[in-house]
């Protein structure tokens, strides 16, 4: 089955910018989505087919896909920012959901 | 943004089961599919299955197939519960046409304990 990489967590400092790797076999031939999950709420999709920000997404979130890494890159990071992050494909063999095991990210 | 609706908490013995379902005030899900999800205390997101409430075509995660049922009228049934089962358990919306899940409801918590 389709695996999913991710660093457990990352911190950044208000204002900077912060770069989510999700790492997979040729990722870059899937379609990535990734969610932002506050402490004690459900995910939200900001990123969908690699790039695609759903309305009501800040154009801070932006993301590339490319080879075996997919980043999803928050830009002038805000305190409201801190939250859990989560890439997503679709394995087509399996025809199943993979989530990564999310990044959690910290503004100092 | 369109939120989707909690169903609260349940506490469960283990062997039983436990049925949740999925409440979307004022929203259609007649040409997408209801996916779910869940995530144990501190951990992770864990895709379970899909089901397309239309026509009843579903997918469920294989090491799940077993014990899980997903039914048209938006509800989620495992049964043989262990504590490995403790987790939040989210639906969210699913178009025919793409991979990702987009709203999210706020999730049930399920606990087994005896």
């Amino acid at each position: 089955s389709y695996e999913l990489t991710q660093p457990p967590s990352l911190s950044v400092a208000p204002g900077q910018t912060a770069n989510i790797p999700c790492g997979g076999h040729r990722i870059g031939g899937r379609s990535v989505h990734w969610y932002q999950q506050r402490p004690g709420q459900a995910p939200v999709l900001v990123v969908y087919d690699d790039t695609d920000r759903p309305s009501g997404i800040p154009d801070r979130f932006s993301a590339t896909n490319s080879a075996n890494t997919a980043t999803l890159t928050i830009s002038r990071v805000e305190v409201g920012d801190e939250a859990d992050y989560y890439c997503q494909v679709w394995d087509a063999i399996d025809d199943h959901y993979v989530f990564g095991p999310g990044t959690k990210v910290t503004v100092l | 943004q369109d939120h989707l609706v909690r169903s609260g908490v349940e506490v469960k013995r283990p062997g039983a089961s436990v049925k949740v379902s999925c409440k979307v005030p004022g929203h259609t899900f007649a040409n997408s599919a209801v996916s779910w999800a869940r995530q144990a205390p501190g951990q992770g997101l864990e895709w379970m299955g899909w089901i397309t409430p239309y026509n009843g075509n579903t997918n469920y995660a294989r090491h799940l197939r077993d014990r899980l049922t997903l039914t048209a009228d938006m509800s989620m049934e495992l049964r043989s519960l262990t504590s490995d089962d403790t987790a939040f358990y989210f639906c969210a919306r699913k178009s025919l046409t793409n991979s990702y899940f987009d709203p999210w409801g706020q999730g049930t918590l399920v606990i087994v304990s005896s």
